[in-house]
């Protein structure tokens, strides 16, 4: 059982915005810890998509978007594209466990 | 540009030691700023971090794992290492050593591509 708390599966169509919640708690994200978010396309390792709550590494498109607010964080897409089929997972720290990292238990998304 | 290549035995016994490498290319595993680990994923299952360290020496190792595990660098190879003992079923999983280099704030930019380790006799 992850620290984090994420849907198994979201969908949506071409063009379409969605969005993945992550929810922690306050011995994490809300202890103030950062989110970050990983895409992990079929049969691949996981790529950092965005790090520190809402910052997009270089050569991750605008479409992908990330907030947080209090105990949660979200990940949004908009423009949905066949390609943006995989799984995403959040991650931040524990405090209960001395800043460890923890991960959401991953969303995967489906473009229909 | 830094990569990352994870190397060892597929199959492990249970009960035996679980031994994984990772060959550092593009950087030198003795940059001191860099966060050296590991991060698995059993099948059809989501991501766990297992531990790391920084050429310093500090490690961090993953409560739930911590009395079963050791972690080391070897800056003559350009490596670092992985050693879980007494492994169990539970243990198998893709293995994927990673690296955060902090020029994407602390999160997880470098990874390899992972390696497969199935624990059965």
């Amino acid at each position: 059982q992850s620290e984090l708390t994420q849907p198994p599966s979201v969908s949506g169509a071409p063009g379409q915005r969605v969005t993945i919640p992550c929810t922690g708690s306050s011995s994490n994200i809300g202890a103030g810890y950062d989110v970050h978010w990983y895409q992990q396309l079929p049969g691949t390792a996981p790529k950092l998509l965005i790090y520190d709550n809402n910052n997009r590494p270089s050569g991750v498109p605008d479409r992908f978007s990330a907030s947080k607010s209090g105990t949660s964080a979200s990940l949004a897409i908009t423009g949905l594209q066949a390609e943006d089929e995989a799984d995403y997972y959040c991650q931040s720290y524990e405090s209960s466990l001395s800043g460890h990292v923890v991960f959401g238990g991953g969303t995967r998304l489906t473009v229909l | 540009q830094l990569q990352l290549q994870e190397s060892g035995p597929g199959l492990v016994k249970p009960s035996e030691t679980l031994s994984l490498s990772c060959t550092v290319s593009g950087y030198s595993i003795t940059t001191r700023t860099f966060h050296w680990g590991w991060i698995r994923q059993p099948p059809g299952k989501g991501l766990e971090y297992i531990g790391g360290l920084y050429y310093s020496g500090s490690t961090y190792y993953s409560p739930s794992l911590k009395s079963r595990l050791s972690m080391s660098l070897d800056a003559s190879e350009n490596q670092f290492s992985l050693r879980l003992s007494s492994v169990t079923a539970a243990d198998t999983a893709v293995y994927y050593c990673i690296c955060s280099t902090f020029r994407s704030g602390n999160g997880v930019d470098v990874w390899g591509q992972g390696t497969t380790v199935t624990v059965s006799s």
